[in-house]
């Protein structure tokens, strides 16, 4: 079985701009959430999706959306990136037993 | 917070020595978790033990639970040059939908 897939593995914005994060869950897992890795904050959850419905999110700023969808794929989005939303972006698919499976996340770095 | 917190933060051993990382939370837990990430890399899960668990084995991994004294330990036995990575706890609190909340991580160093 496939893990989680997490595109682009790698990226490099600058200020203002906005990005697209996607990711691939393990099949047949109907949960995704998103999580944010920093050396200060440690990993600080985003939001989480299930069925296409976003069933909790996280203390960000609005600039932070997701989605997810039919076919339990979803994507993260920042406008207006600031410098300190550098990070590792980490989604990680569940199949509802508790257990969180990550891809390898979407390193981020805001210029 | 509502994040746990993991003690030490960091830990170096030699290889073949015991490596044992502590929890602590404050609020109560459905379940408990132990995830392992290398440097950069993606989160690997360890092990899930429930609230009415007080201990579970896996391989060389054991988990204890207290939940009186909201308190976790991991204990790697037999400690290996790969087993070098970070460790983190993560609870379930069972109130809030699929979101884990996350300690800050043992930073583990096993010398060959």
């Amino acid at each position: 079985k496939a893990g989680v897939t997490q595109t682009p593995r790698y990226l490099i914005k600058t200020r203002g701009q906005q990005v697209t994060l996607s990711c691939s869950p393990i099949s047949g897992h109907r949960s995704v959430s998103w999580y944010q890795q920093t050396p200060g904050q440690g990993l600080q959850f985003l939001f989480e999706y299930f069925s296409e419905t976003q069933r909790n999110k996280g203390n960000f700023p609005g600039r932070f959306s997701g989605r997810q969808f039919s076919n339990s794929r979803s994507e993260m989005n920042v406008s207006t990136l600031e410098l300190g939303d550098s990070a590792l972006y980490l989604c990680a698919s569940s199949p509802y037993t508790g257990e969180l499976f990550f891809g390898e996340g979407s390193r981020l770095t805001v210029l | 917070s509502q994040q746990g917190e993991e003690d030490p933060q960091a830990l170096s051993i030699q290889e073949g020595e015991n490596a044992t990382m502590n929890c602590s939370y404050k609020t109560s837990i459905n379940n408990l978790q132990w995830y392992r990430q290398n440097s950069g890399r993606g989160l690997v899960h360890l092990i899930l033990i429930r609230s009415n668990e007080r201990e579970k084995h896996s391989g060389r991994l054991r988990v204890t639970l207290d939940t009186s004294k909201k308190s976790s330990s991991l204990l790697i036995t037999a400690s290996r040059a790969a087993d070098t990575a970070s460790y983190f706890c993560a609870f379930d609190r069972g109130s809030t939908l699929g979101r884990l909340y996350f300690g800050r991580g043992t930073q583990l160093t096993v010398w060959p």
